[in-house]
């Protein structure tokens, strides 16, 4: 059972490049988020979707797009890189059948020069 | 919104001791999920404990427990017979129930220590 899956887990990007961070979940839940992790701010959220077909905006969502592609993929995309995107990110999934837990991918380590 | 706050950044104890670290939320829901999640170096995020809101009873997973106190909207962990394999950031978590609330929010954090 893979659980939640990110890819890539590193990325060097330039100013100004762009990218996909890929997520899949093989669990059949319905909610995905997209979070960013820098020190001392805690995990923020980027974006979520509380079902396919559905996006909405969370704490910090400028300079991102997301794609809720089908049930079990949430990508996130970043237009334009910019130095102050260098952060960790995570994808998440759950499913209110599971009294909540929420379930997190590894991270994604990703560094914009 | 919901806040969740973790006033400790840091917290230090000595192995087989025991530790409380705190958080309070902000929020204008009865129905609500709170989380204990711990983070060791891996950056991993592993699920320690879950509480939900309309249980009166203190969630326990062997030596994690919490004190929920839902008026208070205060929800401690109580780490006892700390271990070195304890140490990790601890983020406490927020997940509301209705809709446009889903989602889940983080407090800062408090990086715990163990002292051998």
């Amino acid at each position: 059972n893979a659980g939640v899956t990110q890819t890539p887990k590193f990325q060097v990007l330039k100013t100004g490049q762009s990218m996909t961070l890929q997520c899949a979940q093989d669990m059949n839940h319905n909610s995905m988020y997209w979070y960013r992790q820098d020190p001392g701010m805690g995990l923020r959220l980027i974006y979520y979707s509380a079902s396919e077909g559905t996006t909405d905006k969370g704490e910090v969502p400028n300079g991102y797009n997301v794609s809720r592609l089908n049930k079990r993929e949430f990508s996130l995309r970043l237009e334009s890189a910019a130095p102050s995107q260098t952060s960790v990110y995570f994808c998440a999934s759950t499913d209110s059948s599971l009294e909540n837990t929420i379930y997190f991918g590894e991270g994604s380590w990703l560094t914009v020069v | 919104a919901q806040t969740v706050t973790q006033s400790q950044p840091e917290m230090s104890v000595q192995e087989a001791e025991t530790v409380t670290l705190s958080c309070t939320y902000d929020t204008s829901e009865s129905d609500y999920y709170l989380f204990w999640y711990k983070q060791p170096p891996s950056r991993q995020m592993i699920l320690v404990i879950r509480q939900e809101a309309y249980k009166q009873q203190n969630a326990t997973e062997n030596r994690f427990s919490v004190n929920f106190q839902k008026a208070a909207k205060s929800f401690s962990l109580k780490i006892s017979d700390s271990q070195l394999g304890d140490a990790a950031m601890y983020f406490c978590a927020y997940r509301g129930t209705q809709g446009g609330s889903e989602k889940l929010v983080f407090g800062k954090g408090t990086k715990l220590t163990v002292n051998p």
